[in-house]
């Protein structure tokens, strides 16, 4: 595709279920990025793929939080055992992988725990 | 470590009137500057960097931003504010001797009244 494309665009879960949200980057990207936007909190790091290197999961909340990438493309973010907190937008963004370079964002998953 | 600070929560502005966003970084040692525009329900939209070079940098949509090393700053601005404009704007920080994970500032709402 032409974009980052994420699915699905909106989840609405219930306490304590899990949760599995889908990234697609751009084709080629190396670098793959998650970030979690709360109401008033900005962006925030959650995990990082760079290629075949161990990714950077030093902003992942809670061990209920994970994330893997197959094959050097699709992402999948699961989110264990929900809580109503975990409520935000997830956003997933992609690279070329240069230092130097911007991001490309996808269009989000607004996660809604009831 | 990096941060990013974006002083201002909201910034109104009319119609044809100059606007400034603002931003101030912290970082070890030369930073990359980015700033990005978020439509409603859409992703973030890169805008414009600045890496090295010329302290203006010129980008999409008509917006520029000039870096400042002594005052630690990367304000966005445009010349003449269109209702289009209104959107929100996260300025991004990435450390030259850091991590290749950019630091976003809690982001700026921009209103642009006719």
């Amino acid at each position: 595709g032409a974009g980052v494309s994420q699915s699905p665009s909106n989840k609405v879960t219930e306490k304590g279920k899990d949760v599995e949200l889908r990234c697609d980057p751009i084709s080629g990207h190396t670098a793959l990025y998650w970030y979690r936007q709360s109401l008033g909190q900005g962006l925030e790091f959650l995990i990082y793929f760079q290629g075949n290197s161990a990714p950077d999961k030093s902003g992942l909340p809670s061990d209920r939080f994970s994330a893997e990438r197959t094959g050097g493309s699709v992402s999948t973010l699961t989110i264990q055992r929900t809580q109503q907190e975990d409520s935000a937008v997830y956003l997933c963004a992609s690279s070329t992988g240069q230092y130097n370079e911007k991001l490309f964002f996808g269009s989000g998953t607004q996660l809604s725990v009831l | 470590a990096q941060s990013v600070a974006q002083p201002e929560d909201q910034v109104n502005v009319a119609e044809g009137n100059p606007l400034t966003v603002k931003c101030t970084y912290s970082v070890s040692g030369n930073p990359y500057l980015f700033w990005y525009v978020q439509y409603p329900n859409r992703g973030l939209q890169f805008l414009l960097k600045y890496i090295t070079g010329d302290n203006l940098v010129k980008g999409s949509y008509g917006f520029e931003a000039e870096f400042n090393k002594s005052q630690t700053s990367f304000h966005l601005k445009k010349p003449s504010a269109l209702v289009s404009d209104s959107a929100l704007y996260f300025c991004a920080v990435r450390d030259e001797k850091g991590s290749y994970i950019p630091t976003f500032g809690r982001g700026t709402s921009l209103i642009v009244h006719p």
